[in-house]
């Protein structure tokens, strides 16, 4: 399996609070994306990197940042959680130039109340 | 943006049996790639098979081999000798020259003893 991390892998928040989600990889992979996956949608791509502080926004990328200071890390940070955000969010690394494959991360289940 | 279509919402088989999951896309691409990924109950996104669209030869991975028709755009997996392990969600995915996977919302696949 791909060394991928995420963290935390549950949280409960707040309507209005911020929060911050991190991905980390052992992979030394360029690329690196950040899905959500809600019922019925599959997952969408909110942002992507494609290097140290590389980043763009995917489909769904209205009420999410995100920072890339080292290749192994990539933060996504809800700024003010609101209940529309309640998802898993999952992380994953790729080689597009390559393969195409992407390896995905545990996932993280946000609540927001 | 690319469309993935999975027209099963659910299936179901039963133990040691075949069956094969759906899935069509859009495209103007000539050359992209496709793939399953399945996602059991732990929630962990798993790459069951991948296809590139320039080999005319059908992929297979062990019990799992796929039925990719390029002119209908279609991309089916057929799940030989099922097994109780093999529940679970699965995702067909396309991936062109561009940055992500474009996800179908999934076929849940029940396998019954």
């Amino acid at each position: 399996d791909a060394g991928i991390t995420q963290s935390p892998r549950h949280k409960v928040t707040e309507t209005g609070t911020p929060v911050t989600l991190r991905c980390h990889q052992t992979e030394n992979h360029r690329y690196m994306y950040w899905y959500r996956q809600d019922p019925g949608h599959g997952l969408r791509l909110i942002h992507y990197s494609y290097g140290v502080k590389d980043t763009d926004k995917g489909e769904v990328s209205d009420g999410y940042s995100v920072s890339r200071s080292k290749t192994e890390d990539f933060l996504l940070t809800l700024e003010s959680a609101t209940s529309s955000q309640t998802s898993v969010y999952f992380c994953a690394i790729g080689q597009p130039s390559e393969t195409y494959e992407q390896y995905f991360g545990p996932g993280t289940r946000l609540t927001v109340t | 943006a690319q469309t993935v279509t999975q027209s099963q919402p659910e299936m179901s088989v039963q133990e040691a049996e075949t069956v094969t999951l759906s899935c069509t896309y859009d495209t103007s691409e000539s050359d992209y790639y496709l793939f399953w990924y399945k996602q059991p109950p732990s929630r962990q996104m798993i790459l069951v098979i991948r296809q590139e669209a320039y080999k005319q030869q059908n992929a297979t991975e062990n019990r799992f081999s796929v039925n990719f028709q390029k002119a209908a755009k279609s991309f089916s997996l057929k799940i030989s000798d099922s097994q109780l392990g093999d529940a679970a969600m699965y995702f067909c995915a396309y991936h062109d020259s561009g940055y992500a996977l474009n996800f179908g919302k999934g076929t849940s696949l029940l396998v019954t003893p």
